[in-house]
């Protein structure tokens, strides 16, 4: 099983800030990678899919990129509703497995 | 619009069955597979399986292989997922989440609200 792990687990930043997220996964996933940012008692929201593709009604300020084992989330400008936990999620096969998340909170 | 809205929170008892439903609306709900995700209190996303409500065919993660069954019922396009031999730590948010493309197992958006599933004595 291919395993993710985020870097780092907390990131505090203040708004307006640049907020780098790091997926790094044990073995090649190809560009076969999500991004999801979960708010507190809400479900998950899909923000990347295909490691680079912003999904519908994405502001721009989210960027994805990367490939094979190491992918980065950029958000640009931190809006004060972006301070929430964000996910990676890899697909394998028939399958997925997410990563322990990071949470980026106010400084 | 597309919504997935999901039962009600449950209590139940070690070694009990649990079913939760996923009822589909605002597209076409035999097009898209249907993913079931749960979240223990505090923890992170776990990916339990899939079902293609067009064939009924499934994908299970390894690790409920031996527990878990998901069914649908295309009249009422709705999905279910029923966990059995219930324990203490399968106490969780579960949801369910649509696929993104048709007819493909792909990214999952969007999600249903989520339905908390206890499991006390």
């Amino acid at each position: 099983e291919i395993v993710l792990t985020q870097s780092p687990a907390t990131l505090s930043l203040s708004p307006g800030e640049r907020a780098t997220l790091s997926c790094r996964a044990s073995q090649s996933v190809s560009s076969n990678l999500a991004w999801y940012q979960q708010k507190p008692g809400q479900a998950p929201r899909l923000l990347i899919y295909d490691a680079s593709n912003r999904a519908t009604g994405i502001p721009a300020r989210f960027s994805g990129s990367g490939s094979g084992t190491d992918f980065t989330l950029t958000i640009s400008s931190l809006e004060p509703e972006d301070f929430a936990v964000y996910y990676c999620q890899q697909r394998y096969n028939w399958g997925f497995t997410f990563g322990p998340g990071t949470k980026v909170d106010i400084k | 619009q597309v919504q997935l809205v999901q039962s009600g929170a449950e209590v139940k008892k070690p070694g009990a069955s649990v079913k939760v439903s996923c009822k589909a609306s605002g597209y076409t709900f035999t097009g898209y597979y249907m993913h079931w995700v749960r979240q223990a209190p505090g923890q992170g996303l776990e990916w339990m399986g899939w079902i293609n409500p067009n064939s009924g065919g499934t994908n299970y993660a390894q690790k409920f292989q031996d527990r878990v069954t998901m069914t649908r019922d295309t009249s009422i396009s709705a999905a279910y997922m029923e966990l059995s031999r219930l324990r203490s730590d399968d106490t969780a948010v579960y949801y369910c989440a649509k696929a993104v493309l048709p007819a493909a197992i792909t990214w999952f958006d969007p999600w249903g609200q989520g339905t908390l599933v206890t499991v006390s004595s």
